[in-house]
């Protein structure tokens, strides 16, 4: 997955503690997402960005902030870190806004554990 | 809103064994539609993925989906599976925004 960059890879965490997950893609790609992946729930979309300036909800949101710094850039902030976000977060780019026919890429993740 | 459901949660085969596993979503629109794999320890990988056209997709590794529009369905198939075929497989939807929505997942299991 070369042109999807996460950092950090591993993290842990305190509870209460702040962190924030960076993203870069290098495919001058549109469409930002930041995914959580946790064993028997799937992928679950946090938030997503069409768009350079534009963010949206994704299917669980709360206890996260994004912001789209720019186009390459794409960050997922944890305010007040807690156990259940425990999880391994995934960002993925695609090129298309609201352009159907585009396939997403995904970075390799980054497992984080809050204790 | 656009949902996906994946109902086989865990599967275990033998070798050589056909393999199909279901995906159903829910959205009004047009829609795209894929498969990914993930490996032990591996992130995900598209296996194949529905855009127009052709129903009958065939992706990478031998593997192959339908996508039935009038069951909303797009399920994945793989005539004789391998042992290199464990990992787990992830149905997506993307209608016509920009929100891609996985399902849970199905835990595939094969052995020799």
């Amino acid at each position: 997955n070369a042109g999807v960059t996460q950092t950090p890879k591993f993290q842990v965490l305190k509870t209460g503690q702040s962190m924030t997950l960076q993203c870069a893609q290098d495919m001058n790609h549109n469409s930002m997402y930041w995914y959580r992946q946790d064993p028997g729930m799937g992928l679950r979309l946090i938030y997503y960005s069409a768009s350079e300036g534009t963010t949206d909800k994704g299917e669980v949101p709360n206890g996260y902030n994004v912001s789209r710094l720019n186009k390459r850039e794409f960050s997922l902030r944890l305010e007040s870190a807690a156990p259940s976000q425990t999880s391994v977060y995934f960002c993925a780019t695609r090129r298309g806004v609201t352009t159907l026919g585009n396939t997403i890429y995904f970075g390799e993740g980054s497992w984080l554990t809050v204790v | 809103a656009q949902s996906v459901s994946q109902h086989n949660h865990h599967v275990i085969l033998s070798e050589a064994a056909s393999l199909e596993l279901g995906c159903n979503y829910s959205y009004g629109g047009t829609v795209n539609l894929f498969w990914y794999v993930q490996y032990p320890g591996q992130h995900l990988q598209l296996l194949l993925k529905y855009f127009s056209g052709d129903p009958l997709v065939k992706g990478i590794k031998g593997f192959e989906a339908e996508f039935i529009k009038s069951k909303f369905s797009f399920n994945l198939r793989k005539p004789s599976v391998q042992w290199s075929d464990t990992a787990e497989y992830f149905c997506a939807v993307n209608g016509d925004t920009d929100k891609l929505i996985f399902g849970t997942g199905t835990r595939l299991q094969v052995f020799p």
